[in-house]
């Protein structure tokens, strides 16, 4: 069974830090991964989709590495902003690929 | 529409009460997924429809729970009997890709609270 964790579970930094979120899957044999940010009492938006094929994508100051045959992927914020503050869920496929198997998050504070 | 839609995005019911979730999907979004959200968790999957069939019930947790998409658009998440263990937030997402897990978009959710 597919299980994902996300370390850590929160996280507080200043404005303007770098700082990466991580991932951890037991199943190697997934065909993508796909980070969300969801906001308080909001539902969840899709930030970056990374293929089985491909190692990392990058979408303004985020990145996010894939790295199937350790079962891990990091999620890297470039000089975060107070409007960063959020939790960040990563997500896999279910066996059958129909449904995505979630962590439980990282909350993200960025302080002014 | 814009983007996915959930009604009504508070419940508040009573054990044993009878609740239907409606979902809106992107239009033309074959797939559409039911997800739950407990506090301090991430969503835990419960049905994926593909079109008007559901293609995988396998996360709906026992037979109180029933999901329709009768048109293959607007589905409705069914719970009967509520049971406080039920309160939780149920989050809607469609993708247009089907069968392969695809960029998800989802609704902002139906938080349920069971009294």
């Amino acid at each position: 069974k597919q299980e994902v964790t996300q370390i850590p579970a929160a996280l507080s930094v200043p404005e303007g830090e770098n700082l990466v979120l991580n991932c951890s899957f037991t199943d190697s044999a997934i065909y993508n991964l796909q980070w969300f940010r969801q906001d308080p009492g909001k539902g969840l938006t899709s930030l970056l989709l990374i293929q089985s094929s491909q190692r990392e994508q990058t979408s303004g100051r985020l990145n996010a590495s894939l790295d199937k045959s350790s079962g891990r992927s990091t999620l890297y914020i470039a000089a975060s902003q107070p409007g960063d503050s959020a939790t960040y869920l990563c997500a896999v496929p279910k066996d059958s690929g129909y449904a995505l198997n979630f962590g439980k998050g990282t909350s993200l504070l960025v302080t002014p | 529409g814009a983007g996915v839609s959930q009604t009504p995005s508070n419940k508040v019911t009573e054990k044993g009460k009878y609740v239907e979730l409606r979902c809106d999907p992107i239009s033309g979004h074959t797939a559409l997924y039911w997800y739950r959200q407990s506090l301090g968790q991430g969503p835990e999957f419960l049905i994926y429809f593909q079109g008007t069939g559901a293609a995988d019930d396998s996360g709906l947790p026992n037979d109180r729970f029933f999901a329709v998409r009768p048109e293959g658009s607007v589905s409705t998440l069914k719970i009967q009997r509520t049971e406080r263990g039920d309160s939780a937030v149920y989050l809607c997402a469609s993708t247009l890709s089907g069968a392969l897990a695809g960029e998800l978009f989802f609704g902002e959710g139906s938080r349920l609270t069971v009294l």
